[in-house]
């Protein structure tokens, strides 16, 4: 059974850091894309960045280029999302979620955590 | 970047009924690289379609998608109790990123 399992959100004031992590099983982790996807506060949803299996090729949404950093561990089948320089805007529901078909096409979803970013 | 723009905004309908709902691209979705996912609330979103129209597994008949280039269409033939939700599309086309529309809340009328 595919299970992704995030972990490390909470409360952290503006301008400070955060690490979250997806922990992955049920699945090959090593042959999938994987994506960390988020959700403000009663809004839609919004692609924040996704890895390459190998971890060779990453993008970032233009939200967080510069502030979000995303990195595998296929060793550890898990998944990382390093969020510096925090603003409100960035308190979300944030979802690990794995690429289906080669393509961009999150189909494995995990429960999500939540990031609030105020003082 | 493509835009979608999902409408209605609100649908609101009794069980039983048919539902259908739109998501308009900005430009065209190469290689009908459209899905759907269905969120219930408190609940991570679920592949409901892709491909615009071939159902993940595990998703009941009554959900079909059709439609290609700009305009897409979600079909619930007969809302069933659980159906009621927000969903949303995505297209997948257009690297490097990947875009979602705004929602469309199918509430009980």
């Amino acid at each position: 059974q595919v299970q992704l399992v995030e972990s490390g959100g909470g409360l952290v004031k503006p301008g400070g850091s955060l690490r979250l992590s997806c922990a992955a099983s049920g699945f090959t982790f090593s042959d999938y894309y994987m994506s960390w996807i988020r959700q403000a506060p009663g809004k839609g949803l919004e692609w924040v960045s996704y890895i390459s299996s190998s971890g060779s090729t990453i993008y970032y949404a233009d939200s967080v280029k510069g502030r979000f950093t995303i990195s595998r561990d296929n060793a550890k089948n898990s998944l990382y999302l390093q969020m510096n320089s925090l603003r409100a805007e960035d308190t979300a529901v944030y979802y690990c979620a794995a690429f289906w078909f080669g393509e961009l096409l999150p189909g494995y979803w995990g429960q999500g955590t939540l990031v609030t970013v105020s003082s | 970047e493509i835009v979608l723009t999902q409408s209605p905004g609100t649908l609101s309908l009794s069980p039983g009924e048919r539902a259908t709902l739109s998501c308009r691209a900005s430009q065209s979705v190469s290689s009908s690289y459209l899905a759907w996912y269905q969120q219930k609330p408190g609940q991570a979103p679920r592949l409901l379609i892709y491909g615009a129209s071939s159902r993940a597994t595990g998703i009941p008949d009554r959900f079909s998608g059709s439609g290609s280039g700009t305009d897409f269409t979600l079909t619930i033939s007969r809302l069933e109790p659980e159906d009621f939700a927000v969903y949303y599309c995505q297209q997948y086309g257009s690297s490097p990123g990947l875009t979602f529309g705004g929602g469309t809340k199918v509430e009980i009328k």
